[in-house]
């Protein structure tokens, strides 16, 4: 069974650029979340992509944007970098249609603003 | 508004030193609590899903429970490797989950 894998580990933009990060999710598996992670601080939720359309968003604005695609796999877009987007991004995919809501991540993505 | 507490923020144990951690919880609807573990720059990894007031889990040296109110993770004499970041997590919604800031625990042999 493949896990969740997520490209690329690292990276580093300028403010006012954009940025996408893409997620494999794991074998099996038909939805996937994102979520940010600050230094110090808990993964704050984005939003959830089932059936290639999103199905709940976090408090995050419209700059941060998102595609699924057929293989389940994922792509987070963000626009307009600010210095406060500096974090690591996760990638989790669960199974939607069954019981549990237990979520599986990946390694994450650290994202640099400067 | 929902939320997720942890305490404490870090906790050091001595090897074989059990102890708990707690997470108290204010999410209107629960359809589960979640534990996990995060290493340093890495993702977070799955320990537990509670689901009713009362549940109880086990893996290895670690046990989780849920009340009404808060989840304690248990951790019966600990080793250096069990030296993490353990998160909690609650969801309402089935897709989100709301998680707290965590506790960092070190294990010292």
């Amino acid at each position: 069974e493949t896990g969740v894998t997520q490209s690329p580990t690292h990276l580093i933009k300028t403010r006012g650029q954009q940025v996408t990060l893409r997620c494999s999710s794991q074998s099996g598996h038909n939805t996937v979340s994102w979520y940010q992670q600050a230094l110090g601080q808990g993964p704050q939720f984005i939003f959830q992509y089932y059936r290639e359309e999103e199905n709940g968003r976090g408090n995050f604005p419209p700059r941060f944007s998102g595609l699924q695609f057929p293989n389940y796999s994922s792509e987070l877009n963000v626009n307009a970098l600010e210095l406060d987007d500096s974090a690591l991004y996760l990638c989790a995919s669960n199974h939607r249609d069954y019981k549990g809501y237990e979520q599986f991540f990946g390694p994450g993505t650290r994202l640099t603003v400067l | 508004e929902d939320q997720v507490t942890q305490s404490p923020e870090a906790l050091r144990l001595q090897e074989g030193e059990s102890s708990s951690l707690n997470c108290s919880y204010t999410v209107s609807g629960l359809r589960g609590l979640f534990w996990y573990r995060q290493d340093p720059g890495k993702g977070p990894e799955f320990l537990f899903t509670l689901y009713s007031a009362g549940e109880e889990k086990e893996k290895e040296r670690l046990k989780a429970t849920l009340t009404k109110k808060e989840s304690f993770l248990h951790i019966t004499a600990p080793k250096p490797e069990d030296s993490a970041t353990y998160l909690c997590a609650g969801s309402n919604s089935g897709y989100a989950l709301n998680f707290g800031k965590g506790t960092s625990l070190l294990v010292t042999p």
